[in-house]
């Protein structure tokens, strides 16, 4: 069963704001929000992950509603580089014993001139 | 510095060949990881080593043979491959076996022929 709910597809324009949406509706208190994207052709990168509260680091900001059921990856100022599949993703901070990361279909982000 | 390298980028082999991916990390964590990522789809979980000791093993044919020579290294071992194992190949690292956190490598660019 799918435990994330993320939009096929979303353009955004340079220099704009980038927000991408995330239904976890069936999230368990102890699992974490965590966020990925891969450029075409690279390795994933983590970006950020929170549990209840509003994250921000030097990529991103994550913001989770208070019933915890959708968040939302805002990259601020988006670039050209920024264009890709970002991966949302539900886990706990321990993976269970397998520590397999569950990747979705995702939402492909294209940042456009 | 959270880099994981992997050598080489690109390798063309055939069903014959014997090859070996390479992957590094040296930021001390302790698992370490291979992912298997085909066109389109998200990379699926090949094996995992915990403390230089594999723990992992999700039913990868034995034509696949990980090593891993220290805590910083982590190879695939690659012999009588089949073109449908062409594929970009992924290493990965976490601070431990199972946290949702990994850090990816770049991958290498597999093509059997």
């Amino acid at each position: 069963d799918a435990k994330t709910t993320q939009p096929t597809s979303m353009d955004c324009a340079e220099g704009r704001a980038a927000n991408l949406p995330c239904n976890h509706s069936t999230i368990s208190g102890n699992e974490y929000v965590y966020w990925y994207r891969q450029i075409h052709s690279q390795g994933p990168q983590y970006i950020i992950h929170g549990l209840k509260n509003n994250e921000t680091n030097e990529m991103a900001s994550l913001i989770i509603t208070e019933d915890r059921k959708s968040s939302t990856l805002i990259l601020p100022h988006a670039t050209l580089r920024d264009t890709a599949v970002y991966y949302c993703i539900v886990s706990l901070a321990y993976g269970g014993s397998q520590g397999n990361l569950i990747f979705g279909k995702g939402t492909k982000l294209s940042v456009k001139p | 510095d959270t880099e994981v390298t992997q050598t080489p980028k690109h390798l063309v082999m055939g069903m014959t060949n014997k090859k070996s991916l390479k992957c590094e990390q040296h930021m001390g964590h302790r698992a370490m990881y291979w992912y298997k990522q085909k066109a389109k789809k998200p990379p699926e979980l090949m094996f995992v080593y915990s403390y230089e000791k594999l723990s992992i093993n999700e039913s990868v044919p034995s034509r696949f043979s990980p090593e891993c020579p220290n805590s910083s290294l982590l190879n695939l071992h690659l012999h009588a491959l089949q073109p449908e194992d062409s594929a970009l190949y992924l290493c990965a690292s976490s601070q431990e076996r199972g946290r949702t956190v990994k850090y990816f490598g770049p991958g290498t660019r597999l093509t059997v022929t």
